[in-house]
């Protein structure tokens, strides 16, 4: 069963550039959510999708937005990029909303110049 | 505002002996709670979990403690080995979604 899959892996942008990230999640998985890791700061949450809805959203500006398709693959997209944007985005999905366990990607990796 | 916490950011432990990692959190609505291994260019892997109806939870090597009253939870891995060399994250949730809150991370080194 293949895992969750991130793409791009790594990737670099300039400041007021924009960025979309992309997450495929395990087949038959419908809710995928997706978290900002930055050194010191643990994961903090972006957002939640399930079944094309967004369900949560963190606390992040508006810049930073997400959708999921009727395949369940979800993107992210952050506008205006700003240097502290730099981080590793991780996109988690799971079977449905509540069931606790999240299965991971590794991870796009955005570094802002 | 970090609600979950762990306080330690390294620990090194000998082979074979215990490792013991721990989270505090504030939120009193949090009822269920999860640690993650993470190894590094790899996403974080689910390692062992815990409702709040529980107050201890076990899994081969692993072994979760909850103490509900002073909002702490504890991972202990016995025996521990080189290979449980990672950054260890604790999360919790109030089951309203898959808004789970993780702390910042405890890297731990197994010394052979």
């Amino acid at each position: 069963k293949a895992g969750v899959t991130q793409t791009p892996r790594y990737l670099i942008k300039t400041r007021g550039q924009q960025v979309t990230l992309s997450c495929s999640p395990i087949s038959g998985h419908r809710s995928v959510s997706w978290y900002q890791q930055t050194p010191g700061q643990g994961l903090q949450f972006l957002f939640e999708y399930f079944s094309e809805t967004q369900r949560n959203k963190g606390n992040f500006p508006g810049r930073f937005s997400g959708r999921q398709f009727s395949n369940s693959r979800s993107e992210m997209n952050v506008s205006t990029l700003e240097l502290g944007d730099s981080a590793l985005y991780l996109c988690a999905s799971s079977a449905r909303p509540n069931t606790g366990e999240l299965f991971f990607g590794e991870g796009s990796r955005l570094t802002v110049l | 505002d970090q609600q979950v916490k762990q306080n330690s950011p390294s620990l090194s432990v000998q082979e074979g002996r215990i490792s013991i990692l721990n989270c505090d959190y504030t939120n009193s609505m949090f009822d269920y709670f999860l640690w993650y291994k993470k190894y590094p260019a790899e996403g974080p892997t689910f390692l062992i979990s815990i409702s709040s109806i529980k107050d201890k939870n076990e899994d081969g090597r692993f072994t979760v403690f909850l103490n509900k009253s002073a909002k702490h939870l504890s991972l202990h891995i016995v025996p521990s080995q080189p290979g449980d060399s990672a950054v260890y994250f604790c999360a919790a949730s109030a089951r309203t979604g898959n808004q789970f809150y993780f702390g910042t991370g405890t890297s731990l080194t197994v010394i052979p």
